[in-house]
């Protein structure tokens, strides 16, 4: 039973590089959201999905693209890698409107822009 | 956006005895969470609180959403080495959004 996945585990970029944070889900859910974890700090949404082909800005979008083809995929893209975004990105998603807050979490990415 | 205060920011007990911590927020909230990290890995759901006032236990751990929909806490019974961890509250908005606590550093020595 797999849940939610994410590749890579960890990858270290260089500055203006870009890449792209894979993440799928084998729940059916159709609610996907990514996050980001700062050191010592709570996660903060960064974008967020209700199905496939709608996606919307969390808290904090800014460097950040999503797209949402396939109820199983929600992949984070990061076009001009800076060292403001090394973090541990989460992906997580949610089965219906009602049970949203519900949230199952994949493994997260350890990302380090240098 | 919204902030949630979760306090204590850390916490080493010896193992038996209980834990409590709790969270504060300036707004309401429709849901309370509670969710537990491991190192290395994604938060895993403990416990959701959907009515104010309402009281959920889940094995050793209980919960509460406060009656101002303002905060919640967590508290863990005769706690066992397996309890170390980060524990996050977080509260669910009304747009189905959650925001989430910094966490609660919990060591258990033996």
């Amino acid at each position: 039973n797999a849940g939610v996945t994410q590749t890579p585990k960890f990858r270290i970029l260089k500055i203006g590089q870009s890449m792209t944070l894979q993440c799928t889900q084998d729940m059916n859910h159709n609610y996907m959201y990514w996050y980001r974890q700062d050191p010592g700090m709570g996660l903060k949404l960064i974008y967020y999905s209700v199905g496939a082909g709608i996606t919307d800005k969390g808290e904090v979008p800014n460097g950040y693209n999503v797209s949402r083809s396939t109820t199983e995929d929600f992949p984070l893209r990061l076009e001009l890698a800076a060292p403001s975004q090394t973090s541990v990105y989460f992906c997580a998603s949610s089965a219906t409107r009602t049970t949203t807050y519900e949230q199952y979490f994949g493994p997260g990415t350890r990302l380090t822009v240098t | 956006g919204q902030q949630l205060n979760q306090s204590p920011q850390s916490m080493f007990i010896q193992e038996g005895e209980d834990v409590s911590m709790n969270c504060t927020s300036s707004s309401i909230f429709n849901t309370w969470l509670w969710y537990k990290q491991d190192p290395g890995e994604g938060p895993v759901l403990l416990i959701a609180l959907y009515k104010a006032g309402e009281l959920t236990s889940n094995g050793r751990l209980t919960a509460q959403f406060g009656i101002t929909r303002k905060d919640s806490f967590l508290n863990i019974s005769a706690s066992i080495p397996s309890d170390v961890g980060i524990y996050f509250c977080s509260g669910g908005d009304s747009w189905g959004k959650l925001q989430f606590g910094a966490g609660t550093q919990v060591v258990v020595t033996p």
